[in-house]
């Protein structure tokens, strides 16, 4: 089951410029989590934001999360061409195991 | 950090034929492990929650008789895909998450190919 849409579904950009994506979730939250994936390959964790944290920083990663509009946000300062990937957010569905459940992701290119 | 290890990397198999494909936990022990497939542009969708020593909990339309998941030590989780079918063409990826921490380690995935 996906948890949410992201947008957009893919986005292409120049060197140097900002990439902004977004995420919305349905169902309520410990915390929200973006992913990263080069294609074909596995995904490796960016960053974590818990629920009663509005903004969060990690080198050029900026994540917001607005928890009564359910979604989030990850802005890319700066981007390089190594930053072309797909990004994913992720959600927590608490009952259970903690299932690590995915939006759509969004396709970034950029092009040097 | 932690690290998963997915083997292979990449199959091809024949239509009828079974394929498995292992995640082990490197340097951390997991109770759970999670069994993701992703179609190609398309976002990973959970099929199954593997638990140590005991049955897998399947998602809702993932046929538990053609996805056999075994974890039967603390590192390591399996996946066979049982008479495999070109629609079972697809990347398989496992993530477990080492106790304390909250992010989520993944395997490097396996390209599966049936033909």
């Amino acid at each position: 089951s996906q948890q949410g849409e992201e947008d957009p579904q893919a986005l292409s950009i120049q060197e140097g410029e900002n990439a902004t994506m977004n995420c919305s979730y349905k169902t309520s939250i410990n915390n929200l989590q973006w992913y990263r994936q080069n294609s074909g390959r596995g995904l490796v964790h960016l960053i974590l934001i818990r629920s009663n944290e509005r903004e969060k920083h990690s080198g050029r990663l900026r994540v917001t999360l607005d928890t009564s509009k359910k979604s989030s946000s990850l802005l890319i300062t700066a981007s390089r061409a190594a930053d072309t990937a797909s990004y994913f957010c992720a959600t927590i569905i608490i009952k259970g195991a903690q299932k690590l459940v995915f939006g759509q992701g969004t396709r970034l290119t950029i092009n040097p | 950090g932690a690290v998963v290890s997915q083997h292979p990397s990449w199959v091809i198999c024949k239509s009828g034929t079974s394929v498995k494909i292992e995640c082990r936990s490197l340097d951390f022990q997991a109770t759970t492990m999670f069994w993701y497939r992703q179609f190609p542009k398309q976002s990973l969708m959970l099929m199954a929650t593997s638990n140590e020593g005991s049955k897998a909990t399947y998602e809702q339309g993932v046929e538990k008789d053609k996805f056999l998941i075994n974890h039967a030590s603390l590192t390591l989780s399996t996946l066979t895909v049982t008479s495999a079918h070109p629609e079972d063409s697809s990347f398989y990826i496992c993530s477990a998450r080492e106790g304390g921490r909250h992010g989520y380690t993944f395997g490097s995935g396996t390209r599966l190919t049936v033909v």
